[in-house]
């Protein structure tokens, strides 16, 4: 089956500078990458996502990139704001079903 | 983006009893509906897949006699964890793929804190 490695497990940035979460992914026939937000005590919130015949997305603050020969994808925060402060999760999926990487715990400092 | 609400928000329950959550896709139909659980501090891990008008999907350790998966409508599906004990206490979510929008995104319940004493 699939298997997403995410790292870091823990980002503190200053308020205003750039966070990146990188993740791996295994089953190349993954063919969706999403990714979400969590916050304490909530279910997790899709913010961006991307599909495997795109190599990059963006929306505001937040980009995505996908290497697929590399099997590696990337989320972007630029001008990070207290409010990004939270648990980021990536994801693959090929049919419907979702794998999770291990979250990456961001705080940002103002 | 679509609207996936679940019932209780949270609930205690003492050992060996049983527990239902209920998944409603609010503003859209659902065929399929995904099961989570999430323990403190660690990733969402997918328990069931719940398919409208047949027998639940389980993932592989996931006893499927003790998480009970009921999915009679296209916009409800439940899972109960019968006898339950205190190791079942967890945040369980569930999401569900809207097809109004694409089949790809998936939208996440607010989840349920479960707490086992």
């Amino acid at each position: 089956g699939e298997n997403v490695e995410q790292h870091p497990s823990t980002l503190s940035v200053q308020e205003g500078d750039s966070a990146v979460i990188k993740c791996t992914y295994s089953d190349s026939a993954s063919n969706y990458f999403p990714w979400y937000k969590q916050e304490l005590g909530k279910g997790p919130q899709l913010i961006i996502d991307i599909r495997s015949n795109v190599g990059e997305k963006k929306d505001q603050r937040i980009a995505v990139t996908l290497n697929k020969t590399a099997k590696h994808f990337s989320l972007h925060i630029t001008e990070t704001q207290p409010e990004d402060s939270a648990v980021y999760f990536c994801a693959a999926t090929s049919g419907n079903k979702l794998t999770f990487g291990g979250g990456t715990r961001v705080l940002v400092k103002p | 983006g679509a609207v996936v609400s679940q019932h209780p928000s949270w609930v205690i329950c003492k050992s060996g009893t049983s527990v239902k959550i209920e998944c409603r896709s609010l503003d859209f139909q659902a065929t399929t509906m995904f099961w989570y659980r999430q323990f403190p501090k660690q990733s969402l891990m997918l328990m069931a897949t719940s398919n409208e008008g047949s027998k639940a999907t389980y993932e592989q350790g996931v006893e499927k006699d003790k998480f009970l998966i009921n999915h009679a409508s296209l916009t409800l599906s439940t899972l109960t964890v019968t006898s339950a004990h205190p190791e079942d206490s967890s945040f369980y979510i569930c999401s569900a793929p809207s097809a109004r929008i694409t089949t790809y995104e998936q939208y996440f319940g607010p989840g349920t804190r479960l707490t086992v004493t």
